[in-house]
């Protein structure tokens, strides 16, 4: 198993455009997570799913934000109107159900110019 | 879930063991006590997790005082890899849902 893979690593976009972040989780795992982390702070959770479900998502996550994971596989990040202070590393966690332990990918960083 | 306090840095000689301290005062009986760590420009890495018991891996060993109130990661030989952010979380349950990281302890192994 390779671990939790983010694509792309970095990606610097200009405020007001669209961006989109792909996660793939470890196989067979069904809950899959996403957390934003900016400079000099802990990683921030912002929405989970269980299989294709949303089951949870913080307030972190304005309207602008949206997340799918359509066939309870891989999953997607899209923040629409980007504006600068969305600028920070999106990581990408995965777990098998009940599990305690959670894996992470190793994030997009994203910059907004 | 219980709010942890944690020092903000702490400085390790190569090969000492480590012994990071974790405050958690409020936590409640069905709370867990999780640390993980985070290398720079990496994700985080599960390190270990515990209840009422010590517990152990290859990683490292998790002592958490009787009256739960406190608890301290040992890395028992510390390396230059280990340097890292390590963050003790408090929550019920297993899963990654709603963890709340905090700032961490920047540990830093010095040669």
């Amino acid at each position: 198993d390779t671990g939790v893979s983010q694509d792309p690593r970095h990606k610097i976009t200009k405020r007001g455009q669209n961006v989109t972040f792909r996660c793939d989780p470890i196989s067979e795992h069904n809950r899959l997570y996403w957390y934003r982390q900016t400079l000099g702070q802990g990683p921030e959770f912002l929405t989970y799913f269980q299989n294709e479900a949303q089951l949870e998502k913080s307030r972190l996550l304005s309207d602008r934000f949206s997340a799918e994971r359509p066939k309870g596989s891989f999953s997607t990040l899209e923040i629409q109107r980007t504006e600068q202070g969305d600028s920070a590393m999106y990581l990408c966690a995965s777990s098998l159900y009940l599990n305690t332990e959670a894996f992470f990918g190793q994030g997009t960083r994203l910059t907004v110019v | 879930d219980a709010k942890t306090t944690q020092p903000t840095s702490m400085d390790c000689a190569e090969g000492r063991a480590a012994n990071l301290p974790c405050n958690h005062s409020t936590i409640s009986g069905n709370e867990y006590v999780y640390w993980y760590r985070q290398i720079h420009s990496q994700g985080p890495q599960y390190i270990i997790h515990g209840l009422k018991n010590n517990e152990t891996n290859e990683m490292a060993s998790l002592i958490i005082t009787e009256d739960r109130k406190s608890s301290t990661l040992i890395l028992p030989h510390a390396t230059l890899r280990d340097t890292a952010v390590y963050y003790c979380i408090v929550r019920s349950g297993g899963g990654a849902d709603g963890l709340t990281f905090g700032k961490g302890t920047h540990l830093i192994i010095q040669p």
